[in-house]
């Protein structure tokens, strides 16, 4: 079936650093691929989405390609900020019988410290 | 706009016990997902609603758990008899439709999520 593997946490990074949370996925299909955060006390928030292959989803300096030929969706940002502290979790949807249910990686907590 | 919103925030029970947790989808939202976080599982699917039905209950961990949908609006997850290992954060999504146009994705917009603590 499909699944979704995510690095494990936590990462903890210096404010300033680059950073980088890796993420393989296996799907039959074509799936569309996606970064959701969840900030500490809040519910869960879409950060970015891809598509199809080779796209490149961005948002809030968060960049993530769209890799089939490696089955990857890695996150990253090139320079973290204490606020960017919460966990991230890579997903990805599976149309069946006319909706898209999210499949989810266990989730990479980020700590970022001034 | 409103966001989705769940009640109760928090909730403790007893083994044993039968809850129920709520789930008010963004308005105008035809589908609506619930998903489990819990330590040991991660997020995990439970149902999912198209209006009142809903068409894949795949993720249902046991008999113990129903969920309904009335209105094409606010649903209901219940659980009979919790155990401990119900212990979890529920949480409810919704989205425009299950699936975008020419196949493509509709994104699902979480509420904030009911702890459950089953002692």
């Amino acid at each position: 079936g499909n699944s979704v593997t995510q690095m494990e946490g936590p990462v903890t990074l210096s404010e300033e650093a680059f950073l980088t949370i890796n993420c393989t996925y296996t799907a039959t299909g074509y799936p569309s691929l996606f970064w959701y955060v969840q900030y500490p006390g809040e519910g869960l928030q879409l950060l970015l989405k891809a598509t199809k292959a080779d796209d490149k989803g961005s948002n809030k300096g968060f960049e993530a390609t769209y890799r089939k030929e490696t089955t990857s969706f890695h996150l990253e940002k090139g320079s973290v900020q204490v606020s960017d502290s919460a966990v991230y979790f890579c997903a990805l949807d599976s149309p069946s019988g006319g909706y898209n249910k999210l499949i989810f990686g266990a989730g990479t907590r980020l700590a970022v410290h001034p | 706009g409103a966001g989705v919103s769940q009640s109760p925030s928090n909730k403790v029970t007893e083994k044993g016990k039968d809850v129920e947790l709520r789930c008010d989808p963004i308005s105008g939202h035809t589908a609506l997902y619930w998903y489990r976080q819990s330590l040991g599982q991660g997020l995990e699917f439970l149902i999912y609603f198209q209006g009142n039905s809903a068409p894949d209950k795949s993720g249902l961990p046991s008999d113990r758990f129903s969920a309904e949908r009335t209105g094409g609006s606010v649903s209901t997850l219940t659980i009979q008899r919790t155990q401990q290992e119900d212990s979890a954060v529920y949480l409810c999504a919704s989205s425009l439709w299950g699936l975008g146009l020419a196949g493509g994705t509709n994104e699902q917009f979480f509420g904030p999520g009911t702890r459950l603590t089953v002692l």
